[in-house]
């Protein structure tokens, strides 16, 4: 059964520490992303990999920093420089960069307090 | 400089009823479209891609019309699961690898 996961569904930290999102595919996708949605806003894009080993800033990266070592994987560190990090995060992936067609995984719902 | 609006609604419509919304781009070198649905509290899952003038799925239309830039979905025969937001979505200014830009959401409300 091809997919993205994420885990956590639901992760809380303490103010001031790091935290890293996990996201995984099996669709054999070169391209993946990360986004963000705060309530009643739209996505804002934070990271994207076109290909292993690369990776570009997207809109709002201050405070983020991602990895692409694997095709499959492209955690996301939320690190203790991002002011606001509490929001929904989604991972994403399309065949290859560009526009086309994207698949989510569930999301991941983050809460610092 | 917005590069996909729609309005938020919320569209409050009547079961069986046949709804439509609009959604502009700015990007007029554009070739391919997409509307997703997100359902409260999840994530977005794709509805159509729209690559030419429109494209039909059963009871949803998505129809693109290039000379005013905007794309509009029809949903016919509405029923209560189809009450969802609707998202937008078209290709990044400058046709970029970084790959699409979301629109808001359109707010759709079912009533029985």
């Amino acid at each position: 059964d091809g997919g993205i996961t994420q885990s956590p569904k639901y992760l809380f930290r303490k103010e001031g520490q790091n935290v890293t999102l996990s996201c995984e595919q099996n669709l054999n996708h070169d391209a993946m992303y990360w986004y963000r949605q705060d309530p009643g806003q739209g996505l804002r894009l934070i990271y994207y990999s076109q290909i292993v080993n690369d990776f570009q800033k997207g809109d709002i990266a201050e405070g983020y920093s991602v990895s692409r070592e694997k095709k499959e994987s492209f955690p996301l560190t939320v690190t203790s420089a991002q002011k606001n990090p509490t929001a929904f995060y989604l991972c994403a992936s399309s065949i290859v960069a560009g526009g086309y067609e994207q698949y989510f995984g569930p999301g991941t719902r983050l809460t610092v307090t | 400089r917005k590069e996909v609006e729609q309005d938020p609604g919320p569209f409050n419509v009547p079961e069986g009823a046949t709804v439509a919304f609009n959604c502009t781009y700015s990007n007029s070198a554009s070739q391919s479209f997409f509307w997703y649905r997100q359902d409260c509290r999840k994530e977005p899952k794709l509805l159509m891609s729209v690559y030419s003038s429109g494209n039909e799925d059963g009871r949803f239309t998505a129809q693109l019309n290039r000379a005013s830039q905007y794309i509009s979905l029809l949903i016919r025969d509405s029923k209560l699961s189809d009450s969802a937001t609707y998202l937008c979505v078209a290709p990044q200014m400058g046709g970029g690898a970084d790959g699409l830009t979301f629109g808001k959401g359109t707010h759709l409300i079912i009533q029985p």
